[in-house]
């Protein structure tokens, strides 16, 4: 069964700090691989990913993706505490689904 | 450009009824997608319609069934509700048919709780 696996589950920093999400997966036929934001309720894209080894950034905010170890990891540079929310991780295989982990929640605090 | 509007934002009904909620895509989309959120399984997918079709379907029981007009916008039903239905109810839209190349985009969903 297809499967995606975030860590940590949760994350208390403090601003300034520089945080790694990991995300880990085992699907057939991966095609794609997305992180979204979810701050109140409505999650907001920040990344996709195809190619191993290219690192995608915007701003404080960059990821990578290995094709080869099956995972991809998420840093944020100088944290600020609108960094605060729960970061998902999803993967698209070829039946073409989204295939969500339950997400790593980060708190930042002042 | 609009996003993704969901109505109503929240909802409370009893067990056995029936509920329906609703989806407008953002303005030149053609695919909804739907996906429950709870705390303890995360987001996962209900179903896509394009086109007015249903064109993927996620492990989820007949009770659970949705629509898509020609308009693009969609509705989704839940009948004989259960306590365990009480989740965080979101929808997607993308341009196209959703593939692995296409980004989808949501709405802030429909806080459903079934007491």
């Amino acid at each position: 069964e297809d499967k995606v696996v975030q860590s940590p589950l949760s994350l208390v920093v403090h601003e300034g700090d520089t945080v790694t999400l990991n995300c880990s997966y085992e699907v057939t036929n991966f095609r794609s691989l997305l992180w979204y934001k979810q701050e109140k309720k409505a999650p907001t894209f920040l990344f996709m990913l195809t190619s191993s080894g290219i690192e995608k950034k915007s701003g404080r905010l960059s990821s990578i993706l290995d094709k080869k170890e099956l995972f991809s990891i998420l840093n944020i540079t100088a944290t600020q505490t609108g960094d605060s929310a729960v970061y998902l991780c999803a993967v698209c295989s070829d039946t073409d689904k989204l295939i969500f982990g339950t997400g790593t929640r980060l708190q930042v605090f002042p | 450009k609009a996003g993704v509007t969901q109505t109503p934002r929240y909802l409370i009904k009893t067990r056995g009824q029936q509920v329906t909620l609703s989806c407008s895509p953002i303005s030149g989309h053609r695919s909804v997608s739907w996906y429950q959120q709870t705390p303890g399984q995360g987001l996962q997918f209900l179903f896509e319609y394009f086109s007015e079709t249903q064109r993927n379907k996620g492990n989820f029981p007949g009770r659970f069934s949705g629509r898509q007009f020609s308009n693009s916008r969609s509705e989704m039903n839940v009948s004989t509700l259960e306590l365990g239905d009480s989740a965080l109810y979101l929808c997607a839209s993308s341009p196209t048919r959703m593939t692995a190349k296409n980004i989808q985009y949501f709405g802030a969903g429909t806080r459903l709780s079934v007491l």
